[in-house]
């Protein structure tokens, strides 16, 4: 059950757009169509962002999107804005009935 | 409004038990698998452990199997985590969380954590 890998941190000035990679395995993510996205603000329990890889919950900005390819996952955030400054979490449901994170990635905004 | 608050944390030594409550509201708590995820001061997440509704289904994340028990009581709507064997590597603010209404796809809901310490 090892974590996924993602990237530790990624930059971008208002208004750019960031991706995200979240790496793993045929037994997570490239396995099943249960990747998720979470953000989580200091202090802030986290926020899912994006569900079953591209599905947005209801409330969360159309600037996130996601996608797959293989065993690689990715989040999108297009026309950055200060408020996405955060930690973003991916996650995947396993081949053992089991849940795994990713490394989490540190998103800035210059 | 779906609301989660656990409760339970504190300082414990290296060895030592403690149990985690969660109090859920708002949802119909029995129809709902749930979860321990725990997230060590400037770590990431760390998925412990999962239970279906109706108890059926229970699993531990490899680092937790025998120490720790995750169960529910429906009737009050709440969910334990029960930690023995406490190591100083389980220190950790251990969040409350359900799976959505479609099953384990996604976490669509967390509570606010509680912290709990081991330290000697």
């Amino acid at each position: 059950q090892s974590a996924l890998t993602q990237p530790a941190s990624v930059s971008g000035s208002p208004g750019q757009s960031i991706t995200i990679s979240c790496t793993g395995t045929s037994s997570d993510v490239g396995g099943y169509n249960y990747v998720s996205w979470y953000q989580q603000h200091p202090g802030k329990a986290p926020k899912v962002m994006i569900y079953e890889v591209s599905n947005r919950p209801s409330g969360v900005s159309d600037r996130f999107s996601g996608s797959k390819s293989g065993n690689t996952a990715s989040l999108t955030i297009s026309g950055l804005q200060a408020e996405d400054e955060a930690d973003y979490y991916c996650s995947s449901y396993t081949s053992i009935n089991t849940y795994v994170f990713g490394t989490g990635t540190k998103v800035s905004v210059l | 409004e779906v609301q989660l608050v656990e409760s339970g944390g504190g300082l414990v030594k290296p060895g030592g038990s403690l149990r985690l409550s969660c109090a859920a509201s708002g949802f119909t708590f029995n129809t709902y698998s749930m979860n321990w995820v725990r997230q060590a001061p400037g770590k990431g997440l760390e998925w412990v452990s999962s239970i279906s509704g109706s108890s059926d289904y229970i699993y531990y994340a490899d680092s937790m199997k025998g120490r720790f028990t995750i169960s529910r009581d429906n009737a009050k709507n709440s969910l334990f985590l029960q930690m023995n064997s406490l190591r100083v590597e389980d220190t950790a603010v251990y969040y409350c969380a359900r799976y959505s209404p479609a099953g384990t796809t996604y976490i669509d809901y967390w509570g606010q954590g509680t912290l709990v310490t081991v330290s000697s």
